[in-house]
């Protein structure tokens, strides 16, 4: 039973660019959140997908968009990189937005 | 103030020691909690969930306050395995039809042998 999987594995980018994560659910799980770790801190909240629709967001900027498929997956887009978005994105799924989340094992994100 | 504070550590104990770890949240609307263990450049796992009776499972115990705002985890009789990054984490929804996780920066804990 395939948990939860995120792609790329490490992603170097430069300022300004635009990227795109991965992510794909638990068998069985509908619902996916994203988060995003800096060095030596927890993970902070970007939004929770669930439905196809965003359902609930934490404090990022615009530049922060997402998307969720038919089949469950989702992607994580970043527009205009910054150096300070340089972190481990984290993708998180559950059986319906009440349920316990669990953890891909994310995607680094590099900044340069 | 962060919503979710915790004594960053670091935790240094010898194997068989008891520790605990404390947690304070600010938003008294939340609605479930747990602790999570992420290992170095691991994603985070969940340890368990914490009720206002107190869980147990195996060594570890969980304890809730909510009038306090108070969470608190103990660890009994520490291995060498349980050397990791213990998170605090806050469970709230705005509007009944989301939910979001809100953590703790983490307190590291490492068990001497």
């Amino acid at each position: 039973d395939a948990g939860v999987t995120q792609s790329p594995t490490h992603l170097i980018k430069t300022r300004g660019q635009q990227v795109t994560l991965r992510c794909s659910p638990k068998s069985g799980h509908d619902t996916v959140s994203w988060y995003q770790q800096a060095l030596g801190q927890g993970p902070q909240f970007i939004f929770q997908y669930y439905e196809e629709e965003e359902r609930q967001r934490g404090n990022f900027p615009d530049r922060f968009s997402g998307h969720q498929f038919p089949n469950y997956s989702s992607e994580l887009n970043v527009n205009a990189l910054l150096l300070g978005d340089s972190a481990l994105y984290l993708c998180a799924s559950s059986q319906g937005w009440d349920q316990p989340q669990h953890f891909g094992d994310g995607t680094r994100l590099s900044i340069l | 103030r962060k919503e979710v504070e915790q004594d960053p550590g670091p935790f240094n104990v010898p194997e068989g020691a008891t520790v605990a770890f404390n947690c304070t949240y600010s938003n008294s609307a939340s609605q479930s909690f747990f602790w999570y263990r992420q290992d170095c450049r691991k994603e985070p796992k969940l340890l368990m969930s914490v009720y206002s009776s107190g869980n147990e499972d195996g060594r570890f115990t969980a304890q809730l306050n909510r009038a306090s705002q108070y969470i608190s985890l103990l660890i009994r009789d520490s291995k060498l395995s349980d050397s990791a990054t213990y998170l605090c984490v806050v469970s709230s929804s705005r509007d009944g039809s989301a939910r979001q996780l809100t953590f703790g920066s983490g307190t590291q804990l490492t068990v001497l042998p």
